[in-house]
């Protein structure tokens, strides 16, 4: 049981670029998230899922795009890289999103848009 | 004003001590309250829920009260292992925000325990 899985670890982009970064997780859980990580900031969410076929936006989701085909991945994805998006990003799943669902995170992607 | 504030420290601590730290949330529609850890370059990893009648696990010990909008963590006989920053975390309500969880995450606190 792996938990919460994501790739790469590290990424460079230049100003402009495309990626996406992958999230999965085998708890066969409903609710995935993504977040962004930055100094002073807190953690804040992007987007989120309640289940397969369904997405939302978060607090800050200019920029990101997001779908999900299967309840074990959620990718994100980064149309036009900008300095701006220099982050770390953490996605996490949760059972079923309720209020008193713990959330797991993966190990996070530190990405540098130069 | 942010949604949830904490004092970012650090709490530099000799071990063996106890020490506490303090959250205070803006939105009186927040319905349930964690704090989770997160160690350097790592993802946060829950710690512990906070109910509102107080709730303990071995030497953490975690407060709220709904009327002042504020959450506490108590850590008592501090250990080297507990040096970490603590992220306080609110939920608001599932309806509120239209489904799923909208969790507001505080800053965190750095603790530094000390030989």
């Amino acid at each position: 049981n792996a938990g919460v899985t994501q790739t790469p670890k590290f990424q460079v982009l230049k100003t402009g670029q495309s990626m996406t970064l992958q999230c999965a997780q085998d708890m066969n859980h409903e609710y995935m998230s993504w977040y962004r990580q930055d100094p002073g900031m807190g953690l804040r969410l992007i987007h989120y899922s309640v289940g397969a076929g369904i997405t939302d936006q978060g607090e800050v989701p200019n920029g990101y795009n997001v779908s999900r085909s299967t309840t074990e991945d959620f990718p994100l994805r980064l149309l036009s890289a900008a300095p701006s998006q220099t982050s770390v990003y953490f996605c996490a799943s949760s059972s079923s999103g309720g209020l008193r669902d713990t959330q797991y995170f993966g190990p996070g992607t530190r990405l540098t848009v130069l | 004003r942010k949604e949830v504030e904490q004092d970012p420290g650090p709490f530099n601590v000799p071990e063996g001590a106890t020490v506490a730290f303090n959250c205070t949330y803006s939105n009186s529609a927040s319905q349930s309250f964690f704090w989770y850890r997160q160690d350097c370059r790592k993802e946060p990893k829950l710690l512990m829920s906070v109910y509102s009648s107080g709730n303990e696990d071995g030497r953490f010990t975690a407060q709220l009260n709904r009327a002042s909008q504020y959450i506490s963590l108590l850590i008592r006989d501090s250990k080297l292992s507990d040096s970490a920053t603590y992220l306080c975390v609110v939920n608001l309500d599932y309806w509120l925000t239209g489904g799923g969880n909208k969790l507001t995450f505080g800053t965190g606190t750095q603790l530094k325990v000390e030989l």
